[in-house]
């Protein structure tokens, strides 16, 4: 049973540019939460979708956004990238509504230059 | 105030020591409790659901407090392997920050 994946590992990007984060949940999970988490702190929710749709979002710029797809995996996009983006962006599955046990992937590390 | 608060540590103990985090919440209408555990570099992972009743897995322990909006973790018999970040999770169904607010940890360090 795979677990949550997440693509790509290790990306660095200069200011200014887009990048684009893969996520595939859990098998049998419908539910993909993303969040960012910089050094020495917790992850910090950035916005959930469920059935296609963003259901909730947190306190982050419209410069982040995200989608979700028909076989449930998602992306997220981020334009007009700034020093302060470099993080680490997790992302998380679940199942059903309301969403309490969530699994996080590995991670994709951004680096901003 | 901050939403979920957790000393931040370092605590650093010998093999064998027992060790509790604590940590509170602010938000009364928190329903759901958890602790994750982060290895450096890795992703939380899930250790434990914290239940009224207080629940126990083997070395750990968690318990809750809804009076006090109080949640700790006991780990007995310390092994080398439990060094990691304990992150303190609340869930707040519909809340602006997401349904999972984690801490910002307790970094445990177990020595030989």
């Amino acid at each position: 049973d795979a677990g949550v994946t997440q693509s790509p590992t290790h990306l660095i990007k200069t200011r200014g540019q887009q990048v684009t984060l893969r996520c595939s949940p859990k098998s049998g999970h419908d539910t993909v939460s993303w969040y960012q988490q910089a050094l020495g702190q917790g992850p910090q929710f950035i916005f959930q979708y469920y059935e296609e749709e963003e259901r909730q979002r947190g306190n982050f710029p419209d410069r982040f956004s995200g989608h979700q797809f028909p076989n449930y995996s998602s992306e997220l996009n981020v334009n007009a990238l700034l020093l302060g983006d470099s993080a680490l962006y997790l992302c998380a599955s679940s199942f059903g509504e309301p969403s309490y046990e969530q699994y996080f992937g590995p991670g994709t590390r951004l680096t901003v230059t | 105030r901050k939403e979920v608060e957790q000393d931040p540590g370092p605590f650093n103990v010998p093999e064998g020591a027992t060790v509790a985090f604590n940590c509170t919440y602010s938000n009364s209408a928190s329903q759901s409790f958890f602790w994750y555990r982060q290895d450096c570099r890795k992703e939380p992972k899930l250790l434990m659901s914290v239940y009224s009743s207080g629940n126990e897995d083997g070395r750990f322990t968690a318990q809750l407090n809804r009076a006090s909006q109080y949640i700790s973790l006991l780990i007995r018999d310390s092994k080398l392997s439990d060094s990691a970040t304990y992150l303190c999770v609340v869930n707040i169904p519909g809340g602006s920050q997401g349904n999972l607010i984690f801490g910002k940890g307790t970094k445990l360090s177990v020595k030989p």
